[in-house]
């Protein structure tokens, strides 16, 4: 089945490090991606659509600034925590999805802690 | 808007017994449901999904959700729970395929041997 590989899966660094994590998907071509955040013990919440060869879509209240999405080919979408604070700690995971309309398939995710 | 609502953040059952965690959506256009279970610190697997068609469907580890319009409703369940589903279930609903999951809360289901 198709499968996305996400990495890191566990980042701890100090505040003010960048951290960049990658979303890949491994054995199909994704078009569009979605990146999520994950409060302890809450419930997922989308941050942005990340299509292939242009500018992410940010869920209002995300600032794009501070978390910034790069998907420059068809099997790879990054996004990059910059400036991490303590408040930026969560666990975020990705989703990918094919050209055939089927279900996201979601990577296993990173959980950053920021010291 | 769409919105998924799940009722209980923690259902505790025991081994052998029925498995239901129930879920209620709102969508102004026929909605995609879904649902995931997620073990501690790992991503989401996919359970099951329905898009059209058969109103029963059956997933993986032997769950089945039944849409119903009338009740804007997706409940999961299971005949008989198994340790190993112990876990964090999640609803979701999508406008289709490639459009953003909107999530329920969550529901953690124990179960006791």
């Amino acid at each position: 089945g198709a499968v996305v590989s996400q990495h890191p899966s566990r980042v701890i660094c100090k505040s003010g490090t960048s951290v960049k994590i990658e979303c890949r998907s491994l054995d199909f071509q994704a078009t569009t991606m979605f990146w999520y955040r994950q409060f302890p013990k809450k419930s997922l919440m989308l941050m942005a659509t990340s299509n292939e060869g242009s500018k992410a879509t940010y869920e209002q209240g995300v600032e794009k600034d501070k978390f910034l999405i790069n998907h420059a080919s068809l099997t790879l979408s990054t996004l990059t925590v910059t400036s991490a604070h303590p408040e930026d700690s969560s666990f975020y995971i990705c989703s990918a999805v094919d050209r055939v309309n089927q279900p996201q398939h979601f990577g296993d995710g990173t959980r950053l802690s920021i010291l | 808007a769409q919105s998924v609502t799940q009722l209980g953040s923690h259902v505790s059952v025991s081994e052998g017994a029925l498995v239901l965690l129930r879920c209620n959506y709102s969508s102004s256009v026929p909605p995609y449901l879904f649902w995931y279970v997620q073990y501690p610190n790992q991503g989401l697997q996919l359970l099951l999904k329905y898009t059209t068609g058969a109103t029963l469907v059956k997933g993986i580890n032997g769950f089945e959700a039944e849409f119903k319009k009338s009740e804007t409703s997706f409940h999961l369940t299971k005949p008989s729970a198994h340790m190993s589903d112990a876990a964090e279930y999640f609803c979701a609903v999508s406008l289709s395929g490639n459009t953003p999951l909107v999530f329920g809360k969550g529901t953690r289901l124990s179960v006791i041997a």
